[in-house]
């Protein structure tokens, strides 16, 4: 049981390049999310999943697309990245059965766009 | 949009009882209180989440007054690995958390 998985670990993006970033969870969780943590700050949501093709905007959504064509898969996508998107993301999933308050988080990705 | 507040840091000393205090202005009827820990390099991990009065686990207990416009994270007998970044989110449920700065409480020997 690996919990919530995350690849790659690091990267490092030109501006403009653009890249997918994966995100599983072998726990057969419902809900799915993606947080964008900056140096010093709190997560912040950007997009999220209730389910197998659907997916809703989070606080902070411009400049990501995600999919959810698996349960157990959450994809954020850059189309062409920006310096102010370099932060660590943080992937994270909960069951729906306890409400959505208890979640799971992966290690990070740390991404760095020059 | 439901916020929470919460002191930016701490300190204590190790085999100390640390209470960490969260502000919960405009807290929704529904939603459960919960606290989370992060370590650098690291996502959150859940600690604890209440409703209403005392819950305790293995690792730290949680007072939420009748209320329910704060809360206190209470962890006994700290150790320095404790050290640690404490959240306290608002929101939950299917359309995520908001994380604020989180408290950071550093433990000295």
């Amino acid at each position: 049981n690996a919990g919530v998985t995350q690849t790659p670990k690091f990267r490092v993006l030109k501006t403009g390049q653009s890249m997918t970033l994966l995100c599983a969870q072998d726990m057969n969780h419902e809900y799915m999310y993606w947080y964008r943590q900056d140096p010093g700050m709190g997560l912040r949501l950007i997009h999220y999943s209730v389910g197998e093709g659907t997916t809703a905007k989070g606080e902070v959504p411009d400049g990501y697309n995600v999919s959810r064509l698996k349960k157990q898969n959450f994809l954020l996508g850059l189309e062409s990245a920006a310096p102010s998107q370099t932060s660590v993301y943080f992937c994270a999933s909960t069951s729906s059965g306890t409400g959505g308050y208890e979640q799971y988080f992966g290690p990070g990705t740390r991404l760095t766009v020059t | 949009l439901a916020k929470t507040t919460q002191p930016i840091s701490m300190d204590s000393y190790e085999g100390q009882e640390v209470n960490i205090t969260c502000s919960h202005n405009n807290i929704a009827t529904n939603d459960y209180i919960t606290w989370y820990q992060q370590f650098p390099s690291q996502g959150p991990r859940f600690i604890i989440q209440g409703y209403k009065t005392k819950v305790t686990n293995e690792v730290a207990s949680l007072f939420i007054p009748a209320d329910r416009k704060s809360s206190t994270l209470s962890l006994p007998r700290v150790s320095l690995s404790d050290t640690a970044v404490y959240y306290c989110p608002s929101g939950g449920g299917a359309d995520g958390l908001t994380f604020g700065k989180g408290t950071h409480l550093i433990i000295q020997p």
